[in-house]
């Protein structure tokens, strides 16, 4: 079965530091990957998202950026964090049909 | 783009009645409508989905509808329980491309024993 992991599980970073989070998906080959955030008591934003390796489309734009070095790896950056980072960011992934299964998240406060 | 809409925002009943969850969407191309619970720190879960060749789908206590022509889609609870508070959210998408989802706002539904 697959499996979709993201870490850290929680981060507390100062303002104007970078960032990097990482999520691997288990058990599947090829999938959609997407990043969205989520403010404290808010609906889902979505980032960024990826059909294969190296290939990103952003959908907001923002100082963040996404990579894909493997076809079941995907990364979120930050060169400098902004106190407007702080939240709930969350991987999912697709199969290649229209449904996607979150990871359990990535808990930011940016300080 | 797709818009989803997703009322009301809050929503309150007595364990035992049922809930209702109303979302529209704008986009007559989306074909694909999942439902998504999430309970307080935790992810998203998907609860059901339906696609756009089916009016209704049931699971135990939890049913979804849709109504392609006036593209609206619903999602009812029954019996609730307290274990069935939760943000519930609803999205479309349309199976093409990245197959994006498109989310409504969220519904916070309270369930008082």
């Amino acid at each position: 079965s697959q499996t979709i992991h993201q870490w850290p599980a929680t981060l507390v970073q100062p303002v104007g530091s970078p960032l990097s989070l990482e999520c691997t998906v288990e058990g599947t080959s090829n999938p959609n990957l997407y990043w969205y955030r989520q403010a404290a008591g808010r609906g889902l934003q979505l980032l960024f998202y990826s059909v294969g390796i190296g290939q990103i489309s952003s959908e907001v734009p923002q100082n963040l950026s996404a990579s894909r070095p493997q076809d079941r790896q995907f990364i979120l950056s930050s060169k400098k964090l902004l106190l407007s980072d702080s939240g709930f960011y969350l991987c999912a992934w697709g199969g290649g049909q229209e449904t996607q299964y979150f990871g359990p998240g990535t808990r930011l406060l940016v300080l | 783009g797709e818009n989803v809409e997703q009322h009301p925002s809050t929503l309150s009943v007595q364990e035992g009645d049922s809930a209702v969850i109303k979302c529209t969407y704008s986009d007559s191309a989306s074909n694909y409508f999942p439902w998504y619970k999430q309970e307080l720190g935790k992810r998203p879960q998907l609860i059901i989905d339906i696609r756009s060749n089916v009016g209704e789908k049931k699971d135990q206590r939890i049913a979804v509808t849709l109504n392609k022509t006036a593209k609206h889609f619903s999602l009812h609870i029954t019996e609730t329980q307290p274990e069935d508070s939760a943000v519930y959210f609803c999205a479309a998408s349309k199976s093409a491309g990245a197959n994006n989802l498109f989310f409504g706002t969220g519904t916070r539904l309270t369930v008082i024993p």
